[in-house]
C-alpha cells in the first residue's frame, strides 16, 4: 500500500538551517504538503508544492521535490526555537507517516 | 472566522464506558476525518466521511463508531470495545473527497482512561 517515511528526530542549533526529508510511494499526487504540529495542538498546513515543480520558496521555507526518487524535503533557514514542532509530509489524506520531531536548541 | 472545532480538549473514560468526541466545522467542507495519534506513531485514520449520511472505515476502526447526519458535524464515539483508547484524537476536514486535497485540523482531544 501507499506509504510515507520520515526520520523521527532532528536536532539543530538556533540560527542553523534544518532539512527534513520524506520519501513516499504514491506517485499520483497533484500536490505534496508539509504540515506542522506544535505540542498539544492540531496540524497546520505549512506549505505545499505542485507535483510538476522542482522547488518552491516561501520566506524561510524551501521545498524540494525529486519525483524520480519520490523524495521531498523541507529546508528551514535560520531555524528559531519557535520552529520546534513535529513536521509531517503528506501526499494522501488517508495516510500519514510518523512525522519528524524538530528540536531547536540555543 | 471559519474553522473546525473539537470538544472537549480533555476527556476521561471509565472502564466499560462509551464516550463521544465532538467535531464541528463551518467551512462548508464535504469531507471529514478522524485520526488517532499515539506518541511516536504519527496519525492513523479511524473513519472518514466524504458526504453526509455516508462514512468509511479507516485502518483502525475497531472499537469506534461515527455518524454524519449533518454536513457540519462528525462525532466520534469511543466504545467500551476499544481496550486501549488513551490517545490524542484529531478531527479534520477538506473541501471535497479527493485524496490529494489539503486538510484543515481541529485542535484535538486528549482521551485518557481512569
Amino acid at each position: 500500500g501507499e506509504d510515507v517515511e520520515q526520520s523521527l528526530f532532528l536536532s539543530v542549533r538556533e540560527g542553523d538551517s534544518s532539512v527534513i526529508n520524506c520519501t513516499y510511494t504514491d506517485s499520483s499526487s497533484t500536490y505534496l504538503y508539509w504540515y506542522k504540529q506544535e505540542p498539544g495542538a492540531g496540524l497546520q498546513l505549512l506549505t505545499y508544492i505542485f507535483s510538476n515543480m522542482d522547488m518552491k520558496q516561501d520566506q524561510r521555507l524551501t521545498v524540494l521535490l525529486n519525483k524520480k526518487d519520490k523524495h521531498l524535503s523541507l529546508r528551514i533557514a535560520d531555524t528559531q526555537t519557535g520552529d520546534s514542532a513535529i513536521y509531517f509530509c503528506n501526499t494522501d489524506k488517508l495516510i500519514f507517516g510518523t512525522g519528524t520531531r524538530l528540536q531547536v536548541f540555543p | 472566522d471559519g474553522g473546525i472545532t473539537q470538544s472537549p480538549k480533555y476527556l476521561f473514560r471509565k472502564e466499560g464506558q462509551n464516550v463521544t468526541l465532538s467535531c464541528e466545522q463551518n467551512l462548508n467542507h464535504d469531507a471529514m476525518y478522524w485520526y488517532r495519534q499515539d506518541p511516536g506513531q504519527g496519525l492513523r485514520l479511524i473513519y472518514y466521511s466524504q458526504i453526509v449520511n455516508d462514512f468509511q472505515k479507516g485502518d483502525i476502526a475497531e472499537g469506534y463508531s461515527v455518524s454524519r447526519e449533518k454536513k457540519e458535524s462528525f462525532p466520534l464515539t469511543v466504545t467500551s470495545a476499544q481496550k486501549n483508547p488513551t490517545a490524542f484524537y484529531l478531527c479534520a476536514s477538506s473541501l471535497g473527497p479527493a485524496t490529494n486535497e489539503k486538510l484543515f485540523f481541529g485542535s484535538g482531544t486528549q482521551l485518557s482512561v481512569l
